[in-house]
């Protein structure tokens, strides 16, 4: 069955710390989406990154950078020198396809970080 | 671009009542989508639309539960004879017709039902 496992359900860190969320998936398809939104305080889930199954570069992005391993099913979010405003609720996601062969996005229970001035 | 938008933000109901709510996605999205996130969860998937057709329902969804997205613009979810397990925010989101297309979502609609 198709899944998003976010173990990890609350980090806190001190401000400038790296940071590191985990995200582990289970999916049948050779070809699936991963996704990491945030959603802050305020509530409303931002959209962060897309990441393909047959691109396993990894990406960076200012402070952000993503680490996606097939062999290990996991798509990893690393926040390096973390700021006060990185604190959220990051969640992962996938696009998956459904048994009437259309796709939906299943998300992970996500990991709440509060970075700590 | 005015975004996602979702209407009311926040409803308070007694039990037995029955609500709905309204989601109005990205204009040129053809794909919208309702998911209801409870405290401490990430967003459970719940119904979606391509246009106007429904093409997926979950088993959360109850038959207290029905939505429509009439014309393939904007959607109501209504739930009739709410319950105290309704309480949640229910998060309307809109994508273009193409899989790795990102959801993009509205504020949410918070619901309390007493």
């Amino acid at each position: 069955a198709q899944k998003v496992t976010q173990a990890q359900t609350e980090i806190s860190v001190v401000e400038k710390e790296d940071v590191t969320l985990d995200c582990v998936y289970e999916t049948r398809d050779t070809t699936y989406y991963l996704f990491w939104y945030k959603q802050p305080p305020s509530g409303e889930l931002v959209f962060l990154i897309r990441r393909n199954s047959f691109d396993e570069q990894n990406e960076i992005s200012g402070r952000y950078s993503w680490n996606f391993q097939k062999s290990t099913s996991s798509f990893n979010f690393t926040i390096t020198a973390s700021q006060v405003v990185d604190s959220a609720v990051y969640f992962c996601a996938l696009s998956d396809f459904t048994t009437s062969g259309t796709y939906k996005y299943i998300f992970g229970t996500g990991t709440r970080l509060k970075v700590l001035a | 671009d005015t975004g996602v938008s979702q209407d009311p933000r926040h409803k308070i109901t007694k039990r037995g009542q029955n609500v709905t709510f309204r989601c109005d996605p990205i204009s040129e999205h053809n794909r919208l989508y309702w998911y209801r996130q409870t405290l401490g969860q990430g967003p459970e998937f719940l119904t979606y639309f391509q246009n106007e057709a429904q093409l997926e329902k979950s088993r959360l969804l109850s038959d207290r539960f029905s939505a429509e997205r009439p014309k393939g613009s904007f959607s109501t979810l209504e739930i009739q004879r709410t319950e105290q397990g309704d309480s949640a925010m229910y998060l309307c989101a809109s994508s273009l017709d193409s899989r790795e297309g990102h959801l993009f979502f509205g504020p949410g609609t918070r619901l309390t039902v007493l």
